[in-house]
């Protein structure tokens, strides 16, 4: 089974604290990605990445920036967290660069900025 | 215009009841589409690929129909079990796996 991981299910940090949330998948998918979910506005893409050490920026890429040393680790990087960046983080992975692959996803991070 | 849309809900039906959600998509070149299931407070997992044939699994029909660009999803015989957020995801472009959702329909079955 694949495995995706994420290092918190809850985190709650003050703002312009710099965060950092962590995502490690077990399957050697080359994707990853980051989302944020809110209520109203369903899943939006903050970054992903297709490999080690490259990343596109996704639909709301502002106030984050992303890490990915490793194949198996992506992390998502809040420089100051905002009160606006309370959400629920959730990262993901899918195998190549075809389309019609199945993205996996962890089991999400509850963030709230105070 | 959002790339990919879907109506909210929720849908309040009754066990075995049919349902049927539709969802639009404005990249005509999109290439691959799925419905994923969110369960609450869990993360979203794949229900089905949508094929441009059409395809079935059980219970569960999707259908493409490219030519409008909209994707379906039929439930039939309905679950307490089925009741979720059901999200539209659609591939916008012809390489990469980039997945676009909707904002999600949610299901309530009722007994």
């Amino acid at each position: 089974d694949v495995k995706v991981t994420q290092s918190s299910r809850y985190l709650v940090k003050r703002t312009g604290e710099k965060v950092f949330l962590e995502c490690v998948q077990d399957m050697d998918h080359e994707n990853m990605f980051w989302y944020r979910q809110d209520p109203g506005l369903g899943l939006r893409l903050i970054y992903f990445s297709y490999d080690v050490k490259m990343k596109e920026k996704g639909d709301i890429p502002e106030g984050y920036s992303v890490s990915r040393e490793k194949k198996e680790r992506f992390s998502l990087i809040l420089e100051s967290a905002s009160t606006n960046q309370t959400s629920m983080y959730l990262c993901a992975s899918s195998l190549g660069h075809s389309t019609g692959t199945e993205a996996f996803f962890g089991q999400g991070t509850r963030l709230t900025v105070v | 215009r959002k790339e990919v849309e879907q109506d909210p809900g929720p849908f309040n039906v009754p066990e075995g009841a049919t349902v049927a959600f539709n969802c639009t998509y404005s990249n005509s070149a999109s290439q691959s589409f799925f419905w994923y299931r969110q369960d609450c407070r869990k993360e979203p997992k794949l229900l089905m690929s949508v094929y441009s044939s059409g395809n079935e699994d059980g219970r569960f029909t999707a259908q493409l129909n490219r030519a409008s660009q909209y994707i379906s999803l039929l439930i039939r015989d309905s679950k307490l079990s089925d009741s979720a957020t059901y999200l539209c995801v659609v591939n916008p472009f012809n390489a990469g796996n980039m997945l676009t959702f909707g904002g999600g329909t949610r299901l309530m079955v009722k007994p």
